[in-house]
């Protein structure tokens, strides 16, 4: 079956620093979508990619979709405390309900 | 506040029990899926609902039943669970695929310990 591998497990950061994380797949994905999870709650969705090598921001968060189309990644700028929890890749094959999840990075942010 | 509700949050629940999981969507949404999350593993995909008709089953236990009445809930019927059924219990909702633009929009979850 299709898997994510996601990377890193986890990390332990400091207040201020910058974060980056990845997804990759032997599949080619038509999108790619990255979420966070705080304990508790569900998966809250941050960015969505549609397209190759598209590279969407929001806020102090980063993605891209590789040009390869099986990997994308996640980058946090000048983390704060609140950016902890377990962010998630997800892989779509267009036109399926396919949705491929990541096992999830664990971050912890040190103040 | 993502637009799907998830009753109740938590659940404790005997081997002998039966329960309901319940979710709604007020997004406007014509497809309504259920996940399994348990520690340290992907999420597992459950059941998918589109347009209130099943269209993915992924060979669930027979104890897990669901139940789509219109396309904006969905229940998860529960009854004689094994312990190793306990997990977070997500409902999620999107647009029918439409071959491009897909997102995918998620409950807070059901928290639930089978004793």
């Amino acid at each position: 079956g299709q898997q994510l591998n996601q990377s890193p497990q986890s990390m332990f950061i400091q207040e201020g620093e910058d974060v980056s994380m990845n997804c990759t797949s032997s599949s080619i994905f038509n999108t790619w979508l990255w979420y966070k999870q705080e304990p508790g709650e569900g998966p809250v969705l941050l960015i969505a990619l549609y397209k190759a090598g598209e590279l969407t921001s929001n806020g102090r968060l980063t993605a891209q979709f590789g040009i390869t189309r099986k990997d994308s990644f996640l980058n946090i700028s000048a983390s704060i405390p609140s950016d902890v929890g377990i962010y998630f890749c997800a892989g779509v094959f267009s036109g399926t309900y396919k949705y491929i999840f990541g096992t999830g990075t664990r971050l912890k942010v040190l103040a | 506040e993502t637009g799907v509700t998830q009753t109740p949050r938590h659940l404790v629940m005997g081997m002998t029990n039966k329960k309901s999981l319940k979710c709604e969507q007020h997004l406007g949404h014509n497809a309504m899926y259920w996940y399994k999350q348990s520690a340290k593993k992907p999420l597992e995909l459950m059941f998918v609902y589109s347009l209130e008709e099943r269209v993915e089953n992924n060979s669930v236990p027979s104890r897990f039943s669901p139940e789509c009445p219109n396309s904006s809930h969905l229940f998860l019927h529960l009854h004689t669970l094994q312990p190793e059924d306990s997990a977070l219990y997500l409902c999620a909702s999107s647009q029918q695929p439409s071959g491009g633009g897909e997102t995918q929009y998620f409950g807070p979850g059901t928290r639930l310990l089978v004793l």
